[in-house]
């Protein structure tokens, strides 16, 4: 079994659109992440929850939006996609908080996102 | 400033070749952990190594190792008779007390064969 999966792996849509990326752990993990990575391969972090709360939020625009029904999945929902959300995003998951470090973060396959 | 850094941005070596990628990190932190995660052609993020700031003595797993050292704020990691496997882009990263996840920019690796 994946221990973080993530869906689709890859999402090709055209400008303008609303679209979601779903993840799921099953390592028993307190806290899960989104990153975004560009085209230069630099991972850029996004939100992280702990528990189902929110305790990082990146400078994001708010057409971004996590939402964590519970501590095994994060889910990234995007309004009005615009060329430049083009990237790979990454769902990740931790035992505990960034505030406690030393906590591996293990990722998803990825999902590669398109904007058309 | 960067807090990890890693300043080859591209590197190719032939089959069987030793390499090493170079991490610098800054912290002002007496405790913080340093890993380092490997991308192949394929995309996803594999976790290789977790090394916290008290533990300088070198590790080694197969063909691959890492040397830690404080003094120059340094962790880097060789990979010994290189594989066309190990193609990869490589990340450095630096965890610190009460702060996230900082990764370095990355290191492209490609293995002649």
């Amino acid at each position: 079994d994946t221990a973080v999966s993530q869906t689709p792996k890859y999402l090709v849509t055209q400008m303008g659109n609303d679209k979601s990326i779903k993840c799921e752990q099953n390592l028993g993990h307190d806290t899960m992440y989104w990153y975004k990575q560009d085209s230069k391969k630099f991972l850029k972090i996004m939100f992280s929850y702990n528990n189902k709360e929110l305790i990082i939020n990146e400078t994001v625009p708010n057409r971004f939006s996590p939402k964590s029904p519970d501590k095994a999945h994060l889910n990234l929902h995007i309004n009005s996609l615009e060329l430049g959300d083009s990237a790979v995003y990454f769902c990740a998951s931790s035992l505990d908080g960034p505030t406690r470090p030393g906590n591996t973060i293990y990722f998803g396959e990825g999902s590669w996102l398109t904007v058309v | 400033a960067q807090k990890v850094t890693q300043a080859q941005t591209e590197i190719s070596v032939v089959e069987k070749e030793d390499v090493t990628l170079d991490c610098v990190y800054e912290t002002r932190d007496t405790t913080y952990y340093l890993f380092w995660y490997k991308q192949p052609p394929s995309g996803e993020l594999v976790f290789l190594i977790r090394r916290n700031s008290f533990d300088e003595q070198n590790e080694i797993s197969g063909r691959y190792s890492w040397n830690f050292q404080k003094s120059t704020s340094s962790f880097n990691f060789t990979i010994t008779a290189s594989q066309v496997v190990d193609s990869a882009v490589y990340f450095c990263a630096l965890s610190e007390i009460g702060n996230q996840f900082y990764f370095g920019t990355g290191t492209s690796l490609t293995v002649i064969p």
